[in-house]
Parts: C-alpha cells; sequence; structure tokens
C-alpha cells in the first residue's frame, strides 16, 4: 500500500514568494497532520483535521500560514510570504479513526533565502 | 515543563551491546504511548506503541511506568542498523501527539 505522499521533497524559494506544500494522506485514514521539524524546536504541529474539517490550528505560527483539506485524499499548507525563518521539513501524517500512531509522509525540505 | 522529556545523548555502544533509555512525560491523564524511529534526514516511523504491562518485538522491548511518568526502549544485541533517533510520543490529548526531542544512538562495529 502507498504511504502518505507529500511534494515536493525540496523547494528553494526566495523571501516574499508563496510556497505550497502538498499531501496526500495513506486510503481510508481519517486524520491529517501537517508538522514543521526544526533543529532548534524539533517536531511542532501545526494543524490536523479530521474528515477534511480543520480541528485545531493552534500550531499556525501566524496568518502567512494556512491548510486546505477539500477533500479526503489531498490537502496542502501554504505560505504567504514566506521568509527565511520558515525554513525547516514540513511533514504530513495521517492516522485511522480510533487510533492514535500516526504515519508520516517523507516530508518536504523548504529552504527560504 | 515540556511535556515529553528525553536524554539526547549520544548513546554509543558496541555491537551486540544493550541499550536502554527513558523518557518522562508531564501530564498523568496521557493514554497513549509510542516509540518512533528517525533517521537522519528521514521522517519519524513508528517502531512500537507502549501498553500498560510493557510488550516486546524482537529485540525490542518497552515499559510503561504509569506512577512515575516514565517510558523505557531496551534494544538488545544492538545492529549497525539501529543507529537512529528515538522519539517518545505521548498522546496527551486524543490524536495530538506530544513529540520529545529525541535520543541518538549510535552503534559501532
Amino acid at each position: 500500500d502507498a504511504g502518505v505522499i507529500q511534494s515536493p521533497r525540496h523547494e528553494v524559494t526566495e523571501m516574499g514568494q508563496e510556497v505550497t506544500l502538498r499531501c496526500k494522506p495513506i486510503s481510508g485514514h481519517d486524520y491529517l497532520f501537517w508538522y514543521r521539524q526544526t533543529m532548534m524546536r524539533g517536531l511542532e504541529l501545526l494543524i490536523y483535521f479530521n474528515n477534511n474539517v480543520p480541528i485545531d490550528d493552534s500550531g499556525m505560527p501566524e496568518d502567512r500560514f494556512s491548510a486546505k483539506m477539500p477533500n479526503a485524499s489531498f490537502s496542502t499548507l501554504k505560505i504567504q510570504p514566506s521568509e527565511p525563518r520558515d525554513s525547516a521539513v514540513y511533514f504530513c501524517a495521517s492516522s485511522f479513526r480510533d487510533r492514535y500512531e500516526q504515519y508520516f509522509g517523507p516530508g518536504t525540505r523548504l529552504t527560504v533565502t | 515543563r515540556k511535556e515529553v522529556e528525553q536524554d539526547p545523548g549520544p548513546f554509543n555502544v558496541p555491537e551486540g551491546a544493550t541499550v536502554a533509555f527513558n523518557c518522562t512525560y508531564s501530564n498523568s491523564a496521557s493514554q497513549s504511548f509510542f516509540w518512533y524511529r528517525q533517521d537522519c534526514r528521514k521522517e519519524p516511523k513508528l517502531l512500537m506503541s507502549v501498553y500498560s504491562s510493557g510488550n516486546e518485538d524482537g529485540r525490542f522491548t518497552a515499559q510503561l511506568n504509569r506512577a512515575s511518568q516514565y517510558i523505557s526502549l531496551l534494544i538488545r544485541d544492538s545492529k549497525l542498523s539501529d543507529s537512529a533517533t528515538y522519539l517518545c510520543v505521548v498522546s496527551p490529548w486524543g490524536y495530538k501527539l506530544s513529540f520529545g526531542a529525541g535520543t541518538t544512538v549510535t552503534v559501532r562495529a
């Protein structure tokens, strides 16, 4: 079975540009999570969805970040405008209802110059 | 206080050795516990769930001590491929997971 799919795997952009990260969760999973990982702050939960509905976005750092889940098989995380401090690895994860373990995608390594 | 605290290590052990490390968690109402491993520049991968009675998966043994609020992981007969960062993960609020900063293990030949 395919795992969580993320694209792009690497993104290099200039400050001020819009960045869109994409995620396809494991088929049948009801929950989708967006994380950010840096050396300084470790793994941080940004937002999570249940059945395509955002449940908790308290981890979204500021208004420049937005996330959507238009259907059960696709989600986006958008940063507009991007800043150098947004440079990190962004992971998407999914889980099945009634199960708390999460399965991660390979991540998108974002560099903002 | 951090929700999950781990000794960052590194733990440097020879092949074949046993290595063990703990993590502590702050929320006594936490219900689910996991160990994930993360290789350099890769995603976290579920290693094992941790059950109240303790559980074993091959060379890996996990224990949970609710009274003292800590979780342990023991690796027997270490292999070079066990070199990784091990993340202690706790679910204090339903589907949200809290991740520790990780314990680095390096197994040398």
